[in-house]
């Protein structure tokens, strides 16, 4: 069974260039999240979603960053224009709602997209 | 609202040496707990996690962590590290009041000693 996919694996870009990261979650999960992971700040949330519908975007930094989800099979998130402070690795997680022990909300990430702004 | 520490940044162990990382986590209600391992240049991957029941729980890769209330902690421990445990390792608290948000600690990086 494929685990969170993500695109592009690594991004190297000017400063002021508009960057696009892709997520394809895993096939019947309902939740996914956007995180970034930075030396100084570790592992910050910016936003997730339930059934595709963004429930807490409190984390996205500022309106230069937006998410979406059109369908329950891809996200993405867009940095519009890009700054040198947004070089992290964004990782794209899903999950399926908690509803029992078998089923408690633990996430699985892909494999994170590693984005250069120069 | 939930909150994480992980009070060691860095933990440096001998191969074969026991491990302990601790975590401590601050909710009102029962939590969900769990463990995240990252290698280098990898996404998360879960370890184990508490839900309820049996406060000892056990994981993948010979880890165990156990759930103590009064204390607020949730501890991971192997009792015989190998050099494949280099590595950061995450602790996590989430609920369903917080709608399936996960909140992370910062992390706790552990190097292996040949």
């Amino acid at each position: 069974d494929a685990g969170v996919i993500q695109s592009p694996r690594h991004e190297v870009t000017e400063m002021g260039q508009e960057v696009t990261l892709r997520c394809k979650p895993i096939s019947g999960h309902n939740s996914l999240f956007w995180y970034r992971q930075t030396m100084m700040r570790g592992l910050e949330l910016l936003i997730y979603f339930n059934n595709n519908v963004p429930i807490d975007d409190s984390g996205m930094p500022e309106d230069r960053f937006s998410a979406k989800m059109p369908n329950a099979s891809f996200s993405t998130l867009k940095i519009q224009p890009s700054e040198p402070r947004d070089s992290a690795v964004y990782f794209c997680a899903s999950s399926l709602a908690i509803r029992s022990a078998e089923v408690s909300g633990e996430l699985f990430f892909g494999e994170g997209s590693r984005l250069t702004v120069l | 609202a939930q909150s994480v520490t992980q009070p060691d940044i860095h933990i440096t162990v001998s191969e074969g040496a026991s491990l302990e990382l601790r975590c401590n986590y601050s909710y009102g209600a029962t939590p969900y707990l769990f463990w995240y391992v990252q290698s280098p240049g990898q996404g998360l991957q879960l370890l184990l996690k508490y839900f309820s029941g049996d406060t000892l729980v056990q994981g993948i890769k010979g880890f165990e962590a156990e759930f103590k209330r009064s204390q607020s902690s949730f501890n991971l421990r192997k009792p015989s590290v190998h050099w494949s445990d280099a590595a950061e390792y995450f602790c996590a608290v989430g609920s369903k009041a917080a709608g399936n948000k996960l909140t992370f600690g910062g992390g706790t990086r552990v190097l292996v000693k040949p």
